[in-house]
């Protein structure tokens, strides 16, 4: 079955250092891919997404990610985290054949920011 | 903006009691779905709805069941609740780009239910 593995399940930094949130999944097909970002008592929204073209997608609030499709990969990278950046990060994809929009989710990476 | 909104933000819930959440969107979107999001365990898929009337099952559907009689409501029912039920309850809802390709989901708020 299709899945999706986020390796990081909690991650403190100090603010202005670098994050990378990794993100893999198990499928050989079409993918299209997504981060979504829930602050704290705020609804799941989206950070960024990745259809086709330029491998690296910029988001919003300074994230990007790269999409590696040998390795099945589409880590998050922040240059320079914030205390705000403090929240919990879920990586997913939709198979981009004839589906109905179904998303698979990653287990998500918890992120504290120490200020 | 998209808005999809959930009928409670937290509910308190007996065991065996019949449970309704509901789920409305403003956007006209075809699909609609129903996670619940526990720690550790990420989103878990438990219904969704591409038509009226049409559902189908996803990951975990086992003691839930959905409705869906219009097209920007989507409701979750758990037909007795059990304390295993005990959760973070999401609604979303997307359609197609316009290059038919991304299924970008919006959600709600969240209702978090808890059964005693």
């Amino acid at each position: 079955a299709q899945s999706v593995s986020q390796h990081n399940h909690h991650v403190i930094l100090s603010e202005a250092a670098s994050l990378e949130l990794g993100c893999n999944y198990s499928y050989g097909g079409t993918v299209n891919l997504f981060w979504y970002v829930q602050y704290p008592g705020q609804h799941l929204q989206l950070l960024l997404k990745y259809f086709s073209g330029d491998p690296l997608v910029k988001g919003i609030k300074g994230f990007e990610a790269e999409f590696i499709k040998s390795k099945f990969s589409f880590n998050l990278r922040k240059p320079s985290v914030q205390w705000s950046d403090t929240a919990e990060y879920f990586c997913a994809v939709n198979l981009g054949s004839g589906n109905t929009g179904k998303l698979i989710f990653g287990q998500g990476t918890t992120l504290q920011v120490k200020p | 903006d998209v808005k999809v909104t959930q009928s409670s933000r937290y509910l308190v819930k007996r065991t065996g009691e019949k449970v309704f959440l509901e789920c409305v969107q403003d956007m006209d979107h075809e699909n609609m779905f129903w996670y619940r999001q526990d720690p550790g365990l990420g989103l878990r898929l438990i219904y969704f709805s591409y038509d009226v009337k049409m559902k189908e099952k996803g990951d975990i559907p086992e003691g839930y069941s959905v409705s869906r009689e219009k097209k920007e409501r989507f409701s979750l029912i758990l037909e007795s609740a059990s304390t295993n039920q005990t959760s973070m309850y999401l609604c979303a809802s997307s359609s197609p780009s316009t290059s038919g390709r991304v299924y970008e989901q919006y959600f709600g708020p969240g209702t978090r239910l808890t059964v005693t």
